[in-house]
């Protein structure tokens, strides 16, 4: 079953980390791209950043420059996204999505982390 | 990063209706558009792709135009299952999500 499965919901106080986990399976993970987005509840859908999980070259969105990292383990077909010095306004559920190598529509999304932060 | 303009932000349609989204890229963005539906609690869907590109299964009453900075996103005779939240997005270099248009059905 083509699929991605994200860890489960956290909580952070104010200025901690968090890293997420998105697993893949069903395909080869280093044909397709993983990208981020995020959505606070009853908002839109923002764009963080993707990583190539063959070459682990990244990009990211102007908004999260300097805050996110994105990384994967090919081994275990594993993207990961590390979001710093949290605020309130990072409450948000956080997707994973896949796109096909080169410029291609997000066509598979994980079932979403929701990531609280309060103190 | 290349901005991404929807219109309108809301908008309430009757049954049977045709209804048309905008949207509009700060920069040409080619094709490299595509549409995405999405319902309360649920994930988004792709719908469009390539501007004009249906998804395998969307049906036929969704249509996409244009190419550059102007894109629509028509939906020809709508349907009680189509009251969502539409955002269209550019998927070249860093992907850009529009602020979503959320269709509501009198």
């Amino acid at each position: 079953q083509v699929q991605l499965v994200q860890s489960g919901a956290e909580v952070k106080e104010p200025g901690a980390s968090v890293k997420l986990s998105c697993k893949a399976s069903g395909y080869t993970f280093s044909n397709y791209d993983i990208h981020w987005v995020r959505q606070a509840t009853g908002q839109g859908l923002e764009y963080m950043g993707w990583i190539n999980p063959n070459s682990g070259n990244t990009d990211y969105a102007q908004n999260f420059q300097g805050r996110v990292t994105l990384t994967r383990d090919t081994s275990i077909s594993t993207a990961y996204m590390e979001l710093s010095s949290l605020t309130s306004e990072d409450t948000a559920v956080y997707y994973c999505s896949r796109d096909k190598v080169g410029p291609s529509p997000l066509d598979l999304w994980g079932q979403g982390t929701l990531v609280t932060v309060s103190s | 990063d290349i901005q991404m303009t929807q219109s309108p932000s809301s908008l309430s349609a009757s049954v049977g209706d045709r209804v048309t989204i905008t949207c509009r890229a700060s920069q040409g963005i080619s094709n490299y558009l595509a549409w995405y539906q999405q319902k309360p609690t649920k994930l988004p869907k792709l719908l469009i792709y390539g501007a004009s590109t249906l998804q395998l299964g969307v049906p036929s009453r969704f249509s996409g135009s244009g190419s550059g900075t102007q894109f629509t996103l028509t939906i020809s005779s709508l349907q009680p299952e189509d009251a969502a939240t539409y955002y269209c997005q550019k998927y070249n270099n860093v992907p850009t999500f529009g602020q979503g248009t959320r269709l509501e059905i009198k």
